[in-house]
């Protein structure tokens, strides 16, 4: 079975700090993409990274940064100089290939990051 | 490109009636999935659609029920609707490729809140 773990339920944060989201992923799987989507509130998840099993190199992308360990089952998102409109629900999410081949992501519960201007 | 849309944004329905939500995906898309989103629950899986056929399903009951058009658009429809069955529904869309699409982005619409009296 497939899990998804993000401890931290809500963040705050005061504008231009840097904050890290954790995500904890748990398959029996060897072949995995992990996801990261952000939830504004206009309610539209929109997507930010995919990174599959076998790469487990980090990733930057302007103030965001990834950060994939297989060794401790971690993909945490890092956000650098935090902006108020940062402020979002964040999902980590976990994908395995089943006999259908059909979509099958599983989302954790979401962090909710505030940032204080 | 146009996004994915989903309408209506907002229904508000009474115990033990049906409701039928639409979904547009983005051109050229052939995946759909539907996602119930609740604060208790987080984001939850319904079902995945492929070029008309039902490849994947979540734990639902079998009230809930999807369709999917020759043009990739979708339905979804809840019968005999509970109170619990209130949350935001998510439709999303991927290029998805026949053998697979469980490793591609999902491109969200910005939901339909139905709310359930």
């Amino acid at each position: 079975a497939q899990k998804v773990t993000q401890a931290q339920t809500e963040i705050s944060v005061v504008e231009k700090e840097d904050v890290t989201l954790d995500c904890v992923y748990e398959t029996r799987d060897t072949t995995y993409y992990l996801f990261w989507y952000k939830q504004p509130p206009s309610g539209e998840l929109v997507f930010l990274i995919r990174r599959n099993s076998f790469d487990e190199q980090n990733e930057i992308s302007g103030r965001y940064s990834w950060n994939f360990q297989k060794s401790t089952s971690s993909f945490n998102f890092t956000i650098t100089a935090s902006q108020v409109v940062d402020s979002a629900v964040y999902f980590c999410a976990l994908s395995v290939r089943i006999q259908t081949g059909a979509n099958n992501l599983f989302f954790g519960t979401g962090t909710r990051l505030t940032v204080i201007p | 490109k146009a996004g994915v849309t989903q309408t209506p944004r907002y229904l508000i329905k009474t115990r033990g009636q049906q409701v039928t939500l639409s979904c547009s995906p983005i051109s050229g898309h052939r995946s759909v999935s539907w996602y119930q989103q609740t604060p208790g629950q987080g984001l939850q899986f319904l079902f995945e659609y492929f070029s008309e056929t039902q490849r994947n399903k979540g734990n639902f009951p079998g009230r809930f029920s999807g369709r999917q058009f020759s043009n990739s658009r979708s339905e979804m429809n809840v019968s005999t609707l509970e109170l619990g069955d209130s949350a935001l529904y998510l439709c999303a869309s991927s290029q998805g490729q026949l053998a697979s699409s469980y490793n591609s982005p999902l491109h969200f619409g910005n939901g339909t809140r139905l709310t359930v009296t």
